[in-house]
């Protein structure tokens, strides 16, 4: 299985920073197709998970700009800028390329 | 607009079964992929199995933690994804999404395993 390392575990931050949360992968999620399916969901309190990148960095549907996705291969980053009091919940990264699916262990951003 | 909405949840003995169904509507169903995902309480989830679209036959592919016990499977004429579960243990106690890849997710429902 393709094991998904998120980090930070955690992180606090006062709104208006900027957060980064990094995620690599035990192969390359670059798809048969030239591909990666590599994506971003945020877990809101008490909310099904969201999703919020597609693909390394394509935005969802109504998610804004302030969130921006980087990378290839088997490293990955998921930038917020300019947190706002909304953004709060966990996040995950979690891979499509192999089967089975695998999800990151997830990172909490609280807001100071 | 899309929905997705589970049902079928509840509480179950180790050793029961049960079968969640998913509703789904705003969309072509025979043109999506449809998979399960699992969330323990506090933690991450993990994906079950997918079910494939028409193009694609139909066909499934499962997490090898629930092969052989949880079987994926829709009726296009009536756009309802199900997932039968057999042999349940007590780590099988979470909530249950059905998602279309991983645009878009349910509400969820409680399987909780417990004598």
């Amino acid at each position: 299985d393709v094991v998904m390392t998120q980090t930070p575990p955690s992180l606090s931050v006062a709104i208006g920073q900027s957060v980064s949360i990094s995620c690599k992968s035990s192969q390359s999620l670059v798809y048969s197709d030239g591909k990666t399916y590599l994506h971003w969901l945020l877990q809101s309190p008490g909310q099904s998970p969201k999703l919020l990148i597609y693909q390394v960095s394509n935005l969802g549907s109504g998610v804004p700009d302030r969130f921006s996705g980087t990378g290839s291969q088997k490293d990955f980053t998921l930038k917020i800028s300019r947190v706002e009091a909304e953004d709060l919940g966990v996040y995950y990264c979690v891979q499509a390329t192999h089967f089975i699916f695998t999800f990151g262990s997830g990172t909490k951003l609280e807001i100071k | 607009e899309v929905k997705l909405l589970e049902s079928g949840g509840g509480l179950v003995q180790p050793g029961g079964s049960l079968r969640l169904s998913c509703a789904a509507s705003g969309f072509t169903f025979t043109d999506f992929y449809m998979s399960w995902i699992r969330q323990p309480p506090g933690k991450a989830p993990e994906w079950l199995g997918v079910i494939r679209n028409k193009a694609n036959g139909y066909t499934t592919e499962y997490n090898p933690s629930v092969k052989g016990r949880f079987t994926i499977s829709r009726d296009n004429t009536q756009n309802i994804l199900y997932l039968q579960m057999n042999t349940l243990r007590a780590e099988d106690t979470a909530i249950y999404y059905c998602a279309t890849g991983f645009d878009y997710w349910g509400q969820g429902v409680m399987v909780t395993v417990s004598s």
